[in-house]
């Protein structure tokens, strides 16, 4: 157990849809990452959070968007969803500080678009 | 951009037997961390080992090992005395120094590991 939960642990919806995806990073990371992982396009990151603010943006689509809340949590909403939007969706913590840097991963929420 | 290659796609390897799996990169960076993380089928992403790029001695973590090539720019993942739980898919990851785009982690495409009895 990583100490990073995210839910749900699955989720089927239609195409046009909308859906909020949570994770809770381990106690004391301040920084929450958010990644992809499908069978064409592997493992990408899509974005960063540090302490409330975004920090870096990578191949995330427009009709994605994340935020970090005071208490760190994060949430990723996916809007309009399509059908090449079915994945598994990672979130991972990290300390960022000193040297530690490696990066923790929730289960992940496995999303079926239909 | 960096980029993180691995080139082995399926390996296989007995039970109790010792395997390397391959991982390079390319960067223009002189500083920077790999890693190597495990992802078995139930699709947890479990970080094996990883590898500061100023400190020139291969990090070790139990059966699991590294050999860190700075100048060839190759990372590659040595499991001795395999076991049937060491079954997975492995990634060789690349993290940047600074924060920013550097944080995030570059993945490479994998490779499924089998063992065998």
């Amino acid at each position: 157990d990583s100490g990073v939960t995210q839910t749900p642990k699955h989720l089927i919806t239609a195409t046009g849809q909308r859906v909020t995806l949570r994770c809770s990073p381990r106690s004391g990371d301040l920084s929450v990452y958010w990644y992809q992982q499908s069978l064409d396009q592997g493992l990408q990151f899509l974005i960063q959070y540090y302490n409330g603010e975004e920090r870096a943006k990578g191949n995330i689509l427009e009709r994605f968007s994340a935020q970090q809340f005071p208490d760190l949590h994060s949430e990723l909403n996916l809007s309009s969803l399509e059908l090449g939007d079915s994945a598994l969706y990672f979130c991972a913590s990290s300390v960022e500080a000193g040297h530690s840097y490696e990066q923790y991963f929730g289960p992940g929420t496995r999303l079926t678009v239909t | 951009a960096q980029t993180v290659t691995q080139s082995q796609p399926e390996m296989s390897v007995q039970e109790a037997e010792t395997v390397t799996l391959s991982c390079t990169y390319d960067t223009s960076e002189s500083d920077y961390y790999l890693f190597w993380y495990k992802q078995p089928p139930s699709r947890q992403m479990i970080l094996v080992i990883r590898q500061e790029a100023y400190k020139q001695q291969n990090a070790t973590e139990n059966r699991f090992s590294v050999n860190f090539q700075k100048a060839a720019k190759s990372f590659s993942l040595k499991i001795s005395d395999s076991q049937l739980g060491d079954a997975a898919m492995y990634f060789c990851a690349y993290r940047g120094l600074y924060t920013g785009t550097a944080s995030k982690l570059t993945f490479g495409t994998g490779t499924r590991l089998q063992v065998t009895l």
